[in-house]
């Protein structure tokens, strides 16, 4: 079985300043990771994607993620936040019978 | 394109009653699922499909049925609505034989079961 933990439930942070959510994960065999961002009353959009190779992944809207493997980590981040970037943002692991599962979310708020 | 359709947006059901959240794709996708998001759990999968004429249960199936009678298809029903029940649901679809694509998401059904 897989899991998805996502240290926090909220991250608060001021408008330009950095940011990274956390996300751990567990599986026995190798995974897909993801993040998906959900604006207010919308449905999951794909943010960035690692699947193999390069261990840094970069998405839309200038956020990156580092693949850890030995930390079994999936970090999402991102040098500097805006306004529009107040949304949650889900990490989510795929396995070989494509089910995706997904963390408990992480609620960013930006402030001016 | 439409991708992922769900209707309706928002429902409101009595204890007891059944109904149908309807899931449409239009990208040929094998693999359709259906989630549930409740406060600080995630999206917990309640049903998925490979194709049509074949379903599976997820995590959390109980209270409800799904049928897949064509590719583009993937209807969620309610047997009998209980106030657990209240909740957003998404319906997702992808391709399978890829299992490395993206899955898309519909808009999401906000249900309130009183």
């Amino acid at each position: 079985a897989q899991s998805v933990t996502q240290l926090d439930s909220q991250v608060p942070v001021f408008e330009e300043a950095p940011v990274e959510l956390r996300c751990n994960y567990s599986s026995s065999v190798s995974v897909y990771l993801f993040w998906y961002v959900q604006y207010p009353n919308q449905g999951l959009q794909l943010l960035l994607k690692y699947l193999s190779g390069s261990t840094l992944v970069k998405g839309i809207n200038g956020f990156e993620a580092e693949f850890n493997k030995s930390q079994t980590s999936f970090h999402l981040r991102k040098p500097s936040v805006h306004i529009s970037d107040t949304a949650e943002y889900f990490c989510a692991v795929r396995n070989a019978g494509n089910m995706l599962t997904f963390g408990g979310g992480t609620r960013l708020m930006v402030k001016p | 394109n439409a991708g992922v359709t769900q209707t309706p947006k928002f429902q409101v059901l009595k204890t007891g009653q059944s109904m149908t959240l309807q899931c449409a794709q239009d990208m040929n996708h094998e693999y359709m699922s259906w989630y549930r998001q409740d406060p600080g759990m995630g999206l917990r999968l309640i049903h998925y499909s490979v194709g049509a004429g074949i379903t599976d249960q997820g995590e959390v199936p109980n209270g409800y049925n799904v049928s897949r009678s064509t590719t583009e298809d993937f209807p969620l029903r309610l047997l009998s609505a209980a106030p657990s029940q209240t909740s957003v649901y998404f319906c997702a679809s992808s391709y399978l034989a890829r299992r490395n694509t993206e899955a898309f998401f519909g808009q999401g059904t906000r249900l309130t079961v009183v």
